[in-house]
């Protein structure tokens, strides 16, 4: 039974160069978050992408931007790159759109921004 | 703004000891609650999830609600060194079901 899994699992980028990162959900998930880690401090969520829609947004710029295809995996784009954005991000999958069902997390694409 | 605090830490017990990590949340309508543990440069992993007021337990460990307190906590028993870890506490508030809002997270140390 497939986990969710990430990828790449590192990325080095330069100011104002753009990224896409990458998500399958766990099998049987048809849900998608992805939230930002950085050093020291919780996760804060960007979004979350359920039937092919963004269903929740949380305080990030619209830099930030996300797809889900029909397959329910997932990307999330940045563009414009700053050096507060080198974090790691976590995808996590759960089943049955927003709701208060567990999410379980990816191992994350740890991105570094010189 | 809905928050989620934690006792930072740095918490450090004994083997076999009891650990108690404690957290805090501001959204009186904040309906799960959940623990991840996240060892240093991996992600969080999922260990414990309660809805309702009193207790669940889960092999060694045991979470804690009160909601009229606003209050969770994870109680991990017989604390072995493969415990050492970070202990995130999650909310998914009432008005914003499937967001998680996290805690900075407590570091536990279990020394042999």
């Amino acid at each position: 039974d497939a986990g969710v899994t990430q990828s790449p699992t590192h990325l080095i980028k330069t100011r104002g160069q753009q990224v896409t990162l990458r998500c399958s959900p766990k099998s049987g998930h048809d849900t998608v978050s992805w939230y930002q880690q950085a050093l020291g401090q919780g996760p804060q969520f960007i979004f979350q992408y359920y039937e092919e829609e963004e269903r929740q947004r949380g305080n990030f710029p619209d830099r930030f931007s996300g797809h889900q295809f029909p397959n329910y995996s997932s990307e999330l784009n940045v563009n414009a790159l700053l050096l507060g954005d080198s974090a790691l991000y976590l995808c996590a999958s759960s089943l049955g759109g927003p709701s208060n069902q567990p999410q379980h997390f990816g191992d994350g694409t740890r991105l570094s921004i010189l | 703004q809905k928050e989620v605090e934690q006792n930072s830490g740095p918490l450090s017990v004994p083997e076999g000891a009891i650990a108690s990590l404690n957290c805090t949340y501001s959204d009186r309508g904040s309906q799960s609650f959940f623990w991840y543990r996240q060892y240093s440069g991996k992600s969080p992993e999922l260990i414990m999830s309660i809805y309702s007021n009193g207790d669940k337990e889960d092999g060694r460990f045991t979470a804690q609600l009160n909601k009229a307190s606003q209050y969770v906590s994870l109680l991990i028993r017989d604390s072995q060194p493969s415990d050492s870890a970070t202990y995130l506490c999650a909310v998914i508030g009432g008005s914003t079901l499937g967001r998680l809002y996290f805690g900075r997270g407590t570091q536990l140390t279990v020394w042999p």
